[in-house]
């Protein structure tokens, strides 16, 4: 069965510090592979996302990911993290053929300390 | 601008009274769905569509309907809504289901409250 994983509920960063958001996924083909954050009372927007190619993909908002297929891994980066990326981050997994439906992580919520 | 457009943004309604949530989107895309968010249980399909006309059942239908009518709404219909779909809901749409890459666009959400 497919599913994304999302270890840290939360996750507290001081304001400067680098970040590293985990995911993992089980699926059962190649997947394509998605970050979307979620600030507060806002809907979702697509941060970055891997098809194929190069594993390391940039995103808006300074943020980078690395698509590791012997790990199942696809974690979000950022080097310096500043108070306006405080939001809700998730993973997701889709297929590479057919219908474009969307298997989501639980979510990680990022806590920016001053 | 491109964009999904959900109303009502929030609804508090009491039990059983009929309900729908309205999506509209601008970007003539073919496939769109319905989500619902749950703490702790991230974001889970409820229905999509993949052309008007053309609907089906995601991973969590049950107490649902949906229709297709025309390409650019998706509506979502609580014929009697309990409780327990208490939740924030969202629509997204996205072009040709079969061209691969392509990636959702998500409405700004639907704060849904059943008392």
């Amino acid at each position: 069965a497919q599913s994304v994983t999302q270890p840290d509920i939360h996750i507290t960063v001081s304001e400067g510090a680098s970040l590293e958001l985990r995911c993992n996924y089980s699926y059962g083909a190649t997947p394509y592979l998605f970050w979307y954050v979620q600030s507060p009372g806002q809907g979702l927007q697509l941060l970055l996302k891997y098809f194929s190619g190069d594993t390391l993909v940039q995103g808006i908002k300074g943020f980078e990911a690395e698509f590791k297929r012997s790990q199942s891994s696809f974690n979000l980066r950022k080097p310096s993290v500043h108070w306006s990326d405080a939001a809700e981050y998730f993973c997701a997994v889709g297929p590479n053929t057919g219908f474009q439906k969307l298997v989501f992580g639980t979510g990680t919520r990022l806590l920016v300390s001053p | 601008e491109a964009q999904v457009t959900q109303n009502p943004r929030y609804l508090i309604t009491v039990t059983g009274k009929k309900l729908t949530v309205t999506c509209s989107q601008n970007m003539n895309h073919e496939y769109m769905s319905w989500y619902r968010q749950d703490p702790g249980l991230g974001l889970r399909q409820i229905y999509y569509s993949m052309n008007v006309e053309v609907t089906d059942k995601g991973d969590v239908p049950e107490g649902y309907k949906v229709s297709r009518k025309e390409k650019r709404n998706f509506p979502l219909i609580l014929e009697s809504p309990s409780p327990n779909q208490t939740s924030l809901y969202f629509c997204a749409s996205s072009f040709k289901w079969k061209v691969v890459g392509s990636e959702a666009f998500f409405g700004q959400g639907t704060r849904l409250t059943v008392v």
